[in-house]
């Protein structure tokens, strides 16, 4: 089972931050938190993924509590081309758990 | 950055068939891959992970004996769905980290449309 929980949807503005909530209140200490999207009838593309730190690259910003219980992804400017299923995903770097569950995502859409 | 390719994109044939669904790492080398499925309106569910050079390990649920995992090489593996049937039909879709599922993250093919007529 996926150990995340997101809305099932949200919808922003063209040009608009998009802020994307993920709760995952029962994340070990080595789990990192991992975004990944997909777009419709394609593979899942990465975005980003923080242990505790918040991060950023050319994709987005990851904003993860300090009780690392719950993490923000951030697209600062959205265009239509965001429209996505987005997935958070905690996963471990080794061992068994290394694999990606994957949750039911939020789906989010921008409008124009 | 990582490219991970399948071949083919989509596929259609009819009940009975053996179907292979390549997963290729363009730009580097991967011990471990991994194969998902996806039906409609659902999210990807892990089916197994492949290992170079040994057996594949299948979630639970999964046929084994039906859904063939070969990883003859670092940069190639292949799913073969055995005798498919219409049931069988669904967007297959691989991954791969280079280092194997170690510290980076894993990328993901375009996927493969499988319909069985």
């Amino acid at each position: 089972d996926a150990k995340t929980t997101q809305p099932p949807s949200m919808d922003c503005a063209e040009g608009r931050a998009a802020n994307l909530p993920c709760n995952h209140s029962t994340i070990s200490g080595n789990e990192y938190v991992y975004w990944y999207r997909q777009i419709h009838s394609q593979g899942p593309q990465y975005i980003i993924h923080g242990l505790k730190n918040n991060e950023t690259n050319e994709m987005a910003s990851l904003i993860i509590t300090e009780d690392r219980k719950s993490s923000t992804l951030i697209l600062p400017h959205a265009t239509l081309r965001d429209t996505a299923v987005y997935y958070c995903i905690v996963r471990a770097h080794t061992g068994a758990n290394s694999k990606l569950t994957f949750g039911k995502g939020i789906t989010l859409s921008v409008r124009p | 950055g990582a490219v991970v390719s399948q071949h083919p994109s989509w596929v259609i044939c009819k009940s009975g068939t053996s179907v292979k669904i390549e997963c290729r790492s363009l730009d580097f080398q991967a011990t471990t891959m991994f194969w998902y499925r996806q039906f409609p309106k659902q999210s990807l569910m892990l089916m197994a992970t492949s290992n170079e050079g040994s057996k594949a390990t299948y979630e639970q649920g999964v046929e084994k004996d039906k859904f063939l995992i070969n990883h003859a090489s670092l940069t190639l593996s292949t799913l073969t769905v055995t005798s498919a049937h219409p049931e069988d039909s669904s967007f297959y879709i691989c991954s791969a980290s280079p280092n194997g599922a170690g510290t980076q993250p894993q990328h993901f093919g375009d996927g493969t449309r499988l319909s069985i007529l």
